[in-house]
């Protein structure tokens, strides 16, 4: 069964302390992972694709990478306005026609205190 | 602007009272797609659309429907609403089907009594 976990649920840092959140996946033929950002009563702000072992994007102070079996979102030096909850999804390889639908982990929640 | 817009962004009603839940987007987008977000249980697929006339079930589909006549907008409707769809729906869309992102809708809060 394709699964998506991420860690910490929460997280609290220090405006400057940078740190990394996880998302690891299971998944049956991986077509593509996404990252998202979303803030308290709205939708999901795209933020980054990966498609293969290796890749990494990056934007502003955020940097994202992937393994075969996990990805990395990376803050650097965060600011309170980076305060979210970051989202990891993955879609699957399917066959016989059907796109694979996208599968969400259930997010980590960023605090960034001044 | 490129957006995807949803309407209500809030309703609250009973058990068994059909209701729709429009979705417009302005992006050509051939992909669309529903979600529902659960604490807990984070965001979950319904239903999606790769193009006119084409849709398909995602993880949660009971007690759900949906329709895509036109490329702009893809409705959800609730036939017979009940308290365990209170939730809050998103709208998403994309250029394609493929591994694309997806752009999101503000959100639905719908509470069932």
């Amino acid at each position: 069964e394709d699964q998506v976990t991420q860690s910490p649920e929460a997280l609290r840092l220090q405006e400057g302390e940078s740190s990394s959140l996880n998302c690891s996946y299971t998944v049956s033929g991986l077509r593509g992972l996404f990252w998202y950002r979303q803030d308290p009563g709205k939708g999901p702000e795209f933020l980054f694709t990966l498609y293969s072992a290796g890749e990494e994007k990056e934007k502003e102070r955020l940097k994202a990478t992937l393994t075969k079996k996990e990805s990395f979102l990376h803050i650097t030096a965060p600011k309170p306005e980076d305060s979210a909850t970051y989202l990891c999804a993955v879609q699957a390889r399917r066959y016989g026609g059907s796109q694979g639908n996208l599968i969400f982990g259930k997010g980590t929640k960023l605090s960034v205190k001044p | 602007e490129a957006q995807v817009t949803q309407n209500p962004r809030y309703l609250i009603t009973v058990t068994g009272k059909k209701l729709t839940v429009t979705c417009s987007q302005n992006m050509n987008h051939e992909y669309m797609s529903w979600y529902r977000q659960d604490p807990g249980l984070g965001l979950r697929q319904i239903y999606y659309s790769m193009n006119v006339e084409v849709t398909d079930k995602g993880d949660v589909p009971e007690g759900y429907k949906v329709s895509r006549k036109e490329k702009r907008n893809f409705p959800l409707i609730l036939e017979s609403p009940s308290p365990n769809q209170t939730s809050l729906y998103f709208c998403a869309s994309s250029h394609s089907g493929g591994a694309r992102e997806q752009y999101f809708g503000p959100g639905t809060r719908l509470t069932v009594t």
